[in-house]
């Protein structure tokens, strides 16, 4: 299966400033996407970045907070903007891949836990 | 709504003691129901698909069964090992590959 990388792997920053996150896939996937998981919640979908398009953003997520970059088939960038301590959580990448049976799961990086101040 | 529900929140038990983990979905058309473990400082880590009422899947002490409308994850004999938050997902009825999750099972194994 995919092996998914992601950095920072964690990071605290003040308020109003932006941070990016990259996410790294050791294989071309056809599909990546950006997950958010807040402290005791479940993992909110943020949007499924497009290899070559504009990224599909879900309610409640718009391009000018979470602009996503997907130059090619294994690299993905995921960028904060003037965060505020509510944007501290967890953001966690993950692809589309297969598993032994053939049958599509996803597959997700560690994570980057962002704090911010 | 499609709707994801996960209990009991949190699970301590004794190496050795069995039980099991709920998972009860309201979906319009199941796309597939999934089984994650996430271990602390880690990304959620694929245990298990279930596509159909009746199916059963095992992978060491665990094993995930699915009904029309709900799963459960049986561990048998857990080890302190299998200590983890397990999460469950169900496809979303209007999309191939996007899941909604449940909040999860944080489950602890004591020596």
């Amino acid at each position: 299966s995919a092996v998914i990388s992601q950095k920072p792997s964690r990071d605290i920053c003040q308020r109003g400033t932006s941070l990016t996150i990259q996410c790294q896939v050791d294989s071309q996937v056809t599909m990546m996407f950006w997950y958010r998981q807040q402290p005791g919640q479940s993992l909110t979908l943020i949007a499924t970045a497009n290899q070559g398009s504009e990224a599909t953003y879900e309610s409640g997520f718009v391009i000018d907070k979470f602009p996503i970059s997907r130059p090619n088939l294994t690299f993905s960038t995921l960028t904060v903007s003037n965060m505020s301590p509510e944007d501290s959580s967890i953001y966690l990448c993950s692809a589309l891949d297969r598993e032994d049976s053939g049958a599509n799961v996803l597959t997700f990086g560690a994570g980057s836990r962002l704090t911010v101040l | 709504e499609d709707q994801v529900t996960q209990s009991p929140e949190a699970l301590r038990l004794q190496e050795g003691e069995s039980s099991s983990l709920n998972c009860s979905y309201t979906v319009s058309g199941l796309r597939g129901l999934f089984w994650y473990r996430q271990d602390p400082g880690k990304g959620p880590e694929f245990l298990f698909t279930l596509y159909s009422a009746g199916e059963e899947k095992e992978k060491e002490r665990l094993k995930a069964t699915l009904t029309k409308k709900e799963s459960f994850l049986h561990i048998t004999a857990p080890k302190p090992e299998d200590s983890a938050t397990y999460l469950c997902a169900v496809g979303d009825p209007d999309s191939s590959y996007k899941l909604i999750f449940g909040s999860g099972t944080r489950l602890l194994v004591r020596p």
